[in-house]
């Protein structure tokens, strides 16, 4: 019953520091997601990958990497944080039948950045 | 002109009431189509997928509109549970551009 699943919830970070934020499904889904959401802005695509070992960029790629070695796991790393990446981030999950995606989101991730 | 636009609202409707929301996009090429709620600092969920025809789920009728690029929401006999932002979103040019409205708020008053 777990669906998507994001650690942290929350993280305090400085200027300059790296973290890896941390999505995980069990629903064996194919296309996995991540997104900012900030206010007034919706939320942007930064980064999705449609299976294990394939990734693209969304909309707003700079700043962040991924990386997919399993179907379930789709960690999202910040290289170097700036305050301009604080945000709300959130991981989701799709199966894709005949390129419909019906998304799942996990809680979130809230991040802010000194 | 945003890719994807809807009016933020607040629609402040009294319970039982009937309402409907709009989204408009602007790529002619898009293709598929989504209603989101999102409930106060919590993850959005799946409403429902909107197709060509139209499609109903319970209180809820969603409509796509592809010669003035819009989709609309309608919600019937409004309940206080209904309180919530809805997002509408829009896929096209494949995975890579899915694009969220910001948003319209809805609450429903006692």
């Amino acid at each position: 019953n777990a669906g998507v699943t994001q650690t942290p919830k929350f993280q305090v970070l400085k200027t300059g520091q790296s973290m890896t934020l941390q999505c995980a499904q069990d629903m064996n889904h194919e296309y996995m997601s991540w997104y900012r959401q900030d206010p007034g802005m919706g939320l942007r695509l930064i980064h999705y990958s449609v299976g294990a070992g394939i990734t693209d960029q969304g909309e707003v790629p700079n700043g962040y990497n991924v990386s997919r070695s399993t179907t379930e796991d789709f960690p999202l790393r910040l290289l170097s944080a700036a305050p301009s990446q604080t945000s709300v981030y959130f991981c989701a999950s799709s199966p894709v039948v005949e390129g419909i995606m019906a998304q799942h989101f996990g809680d979130g991730t809230r991040l802010s950045i000194l | 002109r945003k890719e994807v636009e809807q009016d933020p609202g607040p629609f402040n409707v009294p319970e039982g009431a009937t309402v409907a929301f709009n989204c408009t996009y602007s790529n002619s090429a898009s293709q598929s189509f989504f209603w989101y709620r999102q409930d106060c600092r919590k993850e959005p969920k799946l409403l429902m997928s909107v197709y060509s025809s139209g499609n109903e789920d319970g209180r809820f009728t969603a409509q796509l509109n592809r010669a003035s690029q819009y989709i609309s929401l309608l919600i019937r006999d409004s309940k206080l549970s209904d309180s919530a932002t809805y997002l509408c979103v829009v896929v096209s040019g494949g995975y890579q551009k899915v694009t969220f409205g910001t948003g319209t708020k809805l609450q429903v008053i006692p």
